[in-house]
């Protein structure tokens, strides 16, 4: 299985400030066949499912803010949210759709 | 506006089998994948397995001796069953849609707690 490790599991960040979260994965998500990424990035506020942000590693969800985007190639990723908002708190996870099984990052959790 | 609601018993005994139905609404049934994901404390986010409209399925390998799924695109419902449940089965159950060629999931339903305990 592919495994994905986030970095840091916890951080807090000041309201208007950047937070990065990184995403490493254990072998290339970069498909030679048509150069994307497989790794996708979602957002999970307590008592709800994770709602997706980012696809094809840096492709933003329609109706995401554009404060949200996604870099990164290959094996290493991050999420960045440009100036944070009160209402992004919560968790945040990568996730694999290179192979199956389908794996997630252990998560993030965003505190302000 | 596509809506996805897990349905089933939030309490299966250990041993037993645990079903869990989803039903959709508001959008297309065929052409999608679709998808069961739990989520425990204990183990984050797991993917289960889709079933593709057409019936064809592809399980996780960990789990794969003791899930079946099945779909009713008359109702436009599937269905989960995961036997010989155990205490490590307790978790927040998430049905979701894949889109027409990749496993990313941009639909979810809202999630239904099971706990396994006798």
């Amino acid at each position: 299985d592919i495994v994905l490790t986030q970095s840091p599991e916890s951080l807090a960040v000041s309201l208007g400030e950047r937070a990065t979260i990184n995403c490493k994965s254990s072998q290339s998500l970069l498909y030679n066949s048509d150069k994307k990424n497989y790794l996708a990035w979602y957002q999970q506020s307590p008592g709800h499912p994770p709602k997706l942000l980012i696809y094809w590693a840096s492709n933003r969800e329609s109706g995401v803010p554009d404060r949200f985007s996604g870099g990164g190639s290959g094996t290493d990723f991050t999420l960045t949210i440009a100036s944070l908002q009160a209402e992004d708190v919560g968790n945040y996870y990568c996730q694999q759709y290179y192979t199956s099984p389908y794996t997630f990052g252990q998560g993030t959790k965003l505190e302000i | 506006q596509v809506r996805l609601q897990e349905s089933g018993p939030g309490l299966v005994k250990p041993l037993e089998t645990l079903s869990l139905t989803c039903t959709v609404s508001g959008g297309s049934f065929s052409t999608y994948y679709w998808s069961w994901i739990r989520q425990s404390p204990g183990k984050g986010l797991e993917w289960i397995g889709y079933i593709y409209y057409t019936g064809t399925t592809i399980y996780n390998p960990s789990l794969q001796s003791r899930v079946t799924m099945s779909i009713d695109t008359s109702k436009n419902q599937f269905s989960l069953d995961l036997n010989s449940v155990s205490a490590a089965d307790t978790a927040t159950y998430f049905c979701a849609r894949g889109t027409p060629t990749v496993q990313f999931w941009s639909h979810w339903g809202q999630g239904t707690l099971v706990t396994v305990s006798s």
